[in-house]
């Protein structure tokens, strides 16, 4: 089954403590990227992958790093939690078509408290 | 700078009526692509439908159409015959030529009632 995947799907850390949420991708799409979902605030982006080895920023950047050393895989890496990094995060995948018709495939979110 | 505008935060409808989602759009680039998506209480977010700047033809997809009024910049989604299952936040976003970037408007919480 065609699916992106994000582990864990819910985590509770304490402010400071570094963490990884992973992410991995089996469509061999080229482009991937994570949001944050905050109520009221709709999905922001904060980084962005358009192939291994290649990532830049999105919107909201700050207290996140990402790495791409393999097209499947993007994990999401905050090095040193805060308590306004307590959010729903969604890891999406595309095709990395050119134009404006490449649609993105959400994997089914990781809920993160950060206390 | 894109931005999109969902102005409806809740709707309700009854089930098997048709209801329509509004949003609005702004950007200066002639070529855009709109999407919509949709988040049940389980918190994934699925594909619903695509319009481009070009087509020719309103998006269908299903009980999913998307009304494109490209003159007014919007781009209201339709659900014909609603479900209960249908009940879920629903998203607006577009992404412009060029860019890499999604932009999500703010969505709208549908609530079917049987």
């Amino acid at each position: 089954e065609a699916q992106v995947t994000q582990n864990p799907r819910y985590l509770i850390t304490v402010t400071g403590k570094k963490l990884t949420v992973t992410c991995s991708q089996n469509m061999n799409h080229e482009y991937m990227s994570w949001y944050r979902q905050d109520p009221g605030l709709g999905l922001r982006q904060i980084y962005y992958s358009m192939n291994v080895e290649v990532t830049d920023k999105g919107d909201v950047p700050e207290g996140y790093k990402v790495s791409r050393k393999e097209k499947r895989n993007f994990p999401l890496i905050l090095e040193s939690p805060s308590p306004n990094q307590t959010s729903l995060y969604f890891c999406a995948s595309s095709q990395g078509l050119a134009g404006v018709s490449d649609t993105q495939y959400f994997g089914p979110g990781t809920r993160l408290t950060v206390l | 700078a894109q931005k999109i505008t969902q102005t409806q935060p809740g709707m309700f409808v009854q089930e098997k009526e048709a209801v329509t989602l509004d949003c609005t759009y702004d950007t200066s680039d002639p070529s855009y692509g709109l999407f919509w998506y949709k988040q049940p209480s389980s918190g994934e977010m699925i594909f619903l439908i695509y319009q481009g700047s070009y087509d020719q033809q309103n998006a269908t997809e299903g009980r999913y159409s998307l009304n494109f009024q490209k003159a007014r910049k919007s781009a209201n989604l339709v659900i014909s015959a609603s479900q209960l299952g249908d009940s879920a936040m629903y998203f607006c976003a577009m992404r412009e030529y060029g860019s890499e970037k999604l932009v999500f408007g703010k969505g709208t919480k549908l609530t079917v009632n049987p």
